[in-house]
């Protein structure tokens, strides 16, 4: 295991239900990302959070809320899902930053599906 | 725009034997480049990262190679496994502010006995 959980592992929920994905590091990092990948598409960078700080918003629907209470949790809420939004949710983490020579590492993800 | 431009979408091959899988990519400035494998319902691994001045590097039975100048990269498998059946992806850094990734779509490679 790469030392990155996520809960739940699969998650059903209908347009009108409020839910959240959990994500938590024991590597110790300060930086941590969502990355949502749909099939056939590339992954998609949708928040980043520098020591708790959100740095980065990809242009993301107001209906996904990330929260990051501490470097070593992250949350993501889901209210108004829309069907196009069932997805693989891929939470990550990194020393710092990514983007020079610090290793990403991803958690198994949530397989979210809206009815 | 930075795109990473992954072929083939997909190949089957018989274990054993090798394959090459293609990364090009139009991310600039490079800062560097890296594979993942993603196996089924399972998050990214980290095969190997390689910046400007590196031209190949090897992990096991994975080889990458990178050519800055044409903005290629290849990725060779040796003596496939089945348990090399996964999804793998190519990732480009830009050195620039945020230094976000760029990842392509992946190669979607299946391993037969």
């Amino acid at each position: 295991e790469t030392g990155v959980t996520q809960t739940p592992r699969h998650l059903v929920m209908g347009m009108t239900n409020k839910k959240s994905l959990k994500c938590e590091q024991h590597l110790g990092h300060n930086a941590m990302y969502w990355y949502k990948q749909s099939a056939k598409k590339p992954l998609e960078l949708m928040f980043v959070y520098n020591f708790k700080e959100q740095t980065e918003n990809n242009s993301v629907p107001s209906r996904f809320s990330p929260e990051c209470p501490n470097s070593s949790h992250l949350f993501l809420h889901l209210h108004t899902l829309q069907p196009e939004d069932s997805a693989l949710y891929l939470c990550a983490s990194s020393q710092a930053l990514a983007g020079g020579l610090y290793e990403q590492y991803f958690g198994p993800g949530t397989r979210l599906t809206v009815t | 725009k930075n795109q990473v431009e992954q072929s083939p979408q997909s190949l089957i091959i018989l274990e054993g034997k090798n394959c090459t899988l293609q990364c090009n990519y139009t991310v600039s400035p490079f800062s560097n480049l890296r594979w993942y494998k993603q196996d089924t319902g399972r998050g990214p691994v980290s095969l190997t990262i390689m910046t400007f001045s590196e031209n190949t590097k090897s992990n096991g039975r994975y080889t990458a190679t990178l050519d800055a100048d044409t903005k290629q990269s290849s990725l060779h498998i040796t003596a496939s496994q089945l348990s090399d059946s996964a999804s793998y992806i190519c990732v480009v850094s830009a050195s620039n502010a945020g230094n976000m990734l760029t990842f392509g779509g992946g190669t979607r490679l299946m391993v037969k006995p």
